[in-house]
């Protein structure tokens, strides 16, 4: 079975820093990107970023480059999300996410989207 | 950027209905978007790809449509377990975004 499995729920202070994991199974965790996204509490979906593990190829999105590191460790099939000084906006949960792809006219092009979700961590950060 | 305005927000609807929901894009992007269905305390699902394609699993009363900057899903006869919240999302690039996303509750 294709999964994503993610680490647990984290309660931290501000100023404290964090590092939460993705650990994917069932297929070939070098070959496909791996997304983050964050949803603050009774908010919609917001893209942070994504890492290609075989190479470490990493994308942010404007909103988040600086504010936090996505890194993977391919060895163990892990993706990280991490933050060096945490601040209470930061509470929210985060997802994890493959990106599949299918190629499209004999491809000549790609098509792609997120095919296989973890199940969120939540960080709670509060003083 | 590439923004996406969802319209409605917020869709109130019976059981049996037909909806539609409306993504538009600020700007093109062919056929790279997606739709997913997120219900609470849960992760998002993968619905549709390629604007029209529907993923593996996946009700044959959901459908997607349409290219360039504007896209629709359609839900033929709304059931009991598709209340939920719907999310379309641009992949044109590695600058991926979000819909602020459609409500869709019982009437």
């Amino acid at each position: 079975e294709v999964q994503l499995v993610q680490s647990g729920a984290e309660v931290k202070k501000p100023g404290e820093s964090l590092k939460i994991s993705c650990k994917g199974s069932g297929y070939s965790f070098t070959s496909y990107w791996i997304g983050w996204v964050r949803q603050m509490p009774g908010k919609g979906l917001e893209w942070m970023g994504i890492i290609y593990p075989g190479d470490s190829d990493t994308r942010y999105s404007p909103s988040f480059q600086g504010q936090v590191t996505i890194s993977a460790d391919k060895s163990i099939s892990t993706a990280y999300l991490q933050w060096s000084s945490l601040k209470a906006s930061d509470t929210a949960m985060y997802y994890c996410a493959r990106r599949g792809v299918v190629p499209a006219n004999g491809g000549v092009y790609y098509y792609y989207y997120m095919d296989v979700w973890g199940k969120g961590t939540t960080v709670t950060v509060s003083s | 950027d590439i923004q996406l305005t969802q319209s409605p927000s917020f869709l109130s609807a019976s059981v049996g209905d037909r909806v539609t929901i409306t993504c538009r894009a600020s700007q093109g992007i062919s056929s790279y978007l997606a739709w997913y269905q997120q219900k609470p305390g849960k992760a998002p699902k993968l619905l549709i790809y390629a604007a029209s394609t529907l993923q593996s699993g996946v009700p044959s009363r959901f459908s997607g449509s349409g290219s360039g900057t504007e896209f629709t899903l359609t839900i033929s006869s709304l059931q009991p377990e598709d209340f939920a919240t719907y999310y379309c999302q641009q992949l044109n690039s590695y600058l991926i975004t979000f819909g602020q996303g459609t409500r869709l509750e019982i009437k």
